[in-house]
């Protein structure tokens, strides 16, 4: 199994400021993907962070937005840039393990924003 | 268009009691299915995965079957206990198991009461 840490674990942010989220895998994994969880909703997928090259993003998510770093195969950040009360949600970061099909999960990053 | 739907409404059950939950989906081929288990504040665990040519599958209290005719996965916990209190998911690749990217179902929150 893996294990998937974040940080941080909440914050509370002002409006039109950014924040970095930091996602850790135990082992190296060859992708890994970022999902936001708004109030009272299912996952949707934001982007694929791939390991030295560019991130994929999802239809409605985009790079000056969400910009993705995946320096290694153990960890990769995504910032929420410019942000806005809409953007208020819970942040995952998620490893695909064993043959790929299944995925861990890291705790999440609680975001408010103000 | 593409969705998957759970069952919307909270699912109360009694202690002891099978708990059976819906995942419906429409204009997918997947080539498997998954159900996770998400706790208040956490990020969703993975408990189960069904193959498109497997009609059902267990792990110790926890059944899975899968009918890609009706499109269809019903999950159910037996001899259900309040621990098992929590937001079910059912997940699929949309792309037929080729991208590991994970497509989540709205989820149902299951309450067992004592």
């Amino acid at each position: 199994s893996a294990v998937i840490s974040q940080k941080p674990s909440r914050d509370i942010c002002q409006r039109g400021t950014s924040l970095t989220i930091q996602c850790q895998v135990d082992s190296q994994v060859t992708m890994m993907f970022w999902y936001r969880q708004q109030p009272g909703q299912s996952l949707t997928l934001i982007a694929t962070a791939n390991q030295g090259s560019e991130a994929t993003y999802e239809s409605g998510f985009v790079i000056d937005k969400f910009p993705i770093s995946r320096p290694n195969l153990t960890f990769s950040t995504l910032t929420v840039s410019n942000m806005s009360p809409e953007d208020s949600s819970i942040y995952l970061c998620s490893a695909p393990w064993g043959g790929g099909e299944t995925q861990y999960f890291g705790p999440g990053t609680r975001l408010l924003v103000l | 268009s593409q969705k998957i739907e759970q069952n919307s409404e909270a699912l109360n059950i009694q202690e002891g009691k099978t708990a059976t939950l819906t995942c419906n989906y429409t204009n997918y081929s997947p080539a498997y299915l998954q159900w996770y288990r998400q706790d208040p504040g956490r990020g969703p665990v993975f408990l189960l995965l069904i193959r498109e040519n497997e009609k059902e599958k267990r792990k110790e209290r926890l059944k899975v079957t899968f009918d890609t005719t009706l499109k269809q996965s019903l999950f159910h916990i037996t001899a259900s206990q309040p621990a098992d209190s929590a937001t079910y998911l059912c997940a699929l690749d949309p792309n037929g198991g080729a991208t590991n990217k994970l497509i989540f179902g709205t989820g149902t929150l299951l309450a067992v009461q004592p």
